[in-house]
């Protein structure tokens, strides 16, 4: 168990829906990391955030969107899904604020766009 | 972040060492080398971390020759539950933000009884 935690689990939507996925750090962790993994992509980053501010941005569609907020847990939002959204998000945690640091990493909310 | 290539997989038996190799040519003085491991439908786990010469921790070591060219995990006398995707990652680990970080594809190792 890394302690960081993603809700939910599952997430089962249609295209052109939105969703929200939360993440809650480990306990003391300011920086918080999204990625997306499909079968065709790997596991490419998305954003990270840092004490509540944007530090740094991946391959993160104009569709996303994320916030972290004054308690450091974290939301991806997603909009106007497309059936090529389906994948695993990841969330990771970390004590440091750089991008290359060891990372903890949750256990992923699968989404499917049917 | 500097581009890294890696063996797309790799077979070994239980009780032998793995040695993965990642080529990172155009690696830069700030960045640093760092390994996860990804068991199937599980977040990744951090292996190990360094930026030059040898770094061994309770579960692996990682070398780095002197130009930094390449790193290489080893493994030691893997067992079945190694069987995963290792991914090598390089970046600098003081830059500020705008980085764009990449896992890549990975390495699959299986391991055999």
């Amino acid at each position: 168990d890394s302690g960081v935690t993603q809700t939910p689990k599952h997430l089962i939507t249609a295209t052109g829906q939105r969703v929200t996925l939360r993440c809650s750090p480990r306990s003391g962790d300011l920086s918080v990391y999204w990625y997306q993994q499909s079968l065709d992509q790997g596991l490419q980053f998305l954003i990270q955030y840092y004490n509540g501010e944007e530090r740094a941005k991946g391959n993160i569609l104009e569709r996303f969107s994320a916030q972290q907020f004054p308690d450091l847990h974290s939301e991806l939002n997603l909009s106007s899904l497309e059936l090529g959204d389906s994948a695993l998000y990841f969330c990771a945690s970390s004590s440091q604020r750089e991008l290359i640091s060891e990372q903890f990493f949750g256990p992923g909310t699968r989404l499917t766009v049917l | 972040l500097a581009k890294t290539t890696q063996p797309i997989s790799m077979d070994s038996y239980e009780g032998q060492e793995v040695n993965i190799t990642c080529s990172h040519n155009n690696i830069a003085t700030n960045d640093y080398i760092t390994w996860y491991q990804q068991f199937p439908s599980q977040g990744p786990r951090f292996i190990i971390q360094g930026y030059k010469t040898k770094v061994t921790n309770e579960v692996a070591s990682l070398f780095i020759p002197a130009d930094r060219k390449s790193s290489t995990l080893s493994l030691p006398r893997v067992s079945l539950s190694d069987t995963a995707v290792y991914y090598c990652l390089v970046g600098d680990i003081i830059k500020a933000a705008g980085n764009k970080l990449t896992f890549g594809g990975g390495t699959r190792v299986l391991v055999k009884p």
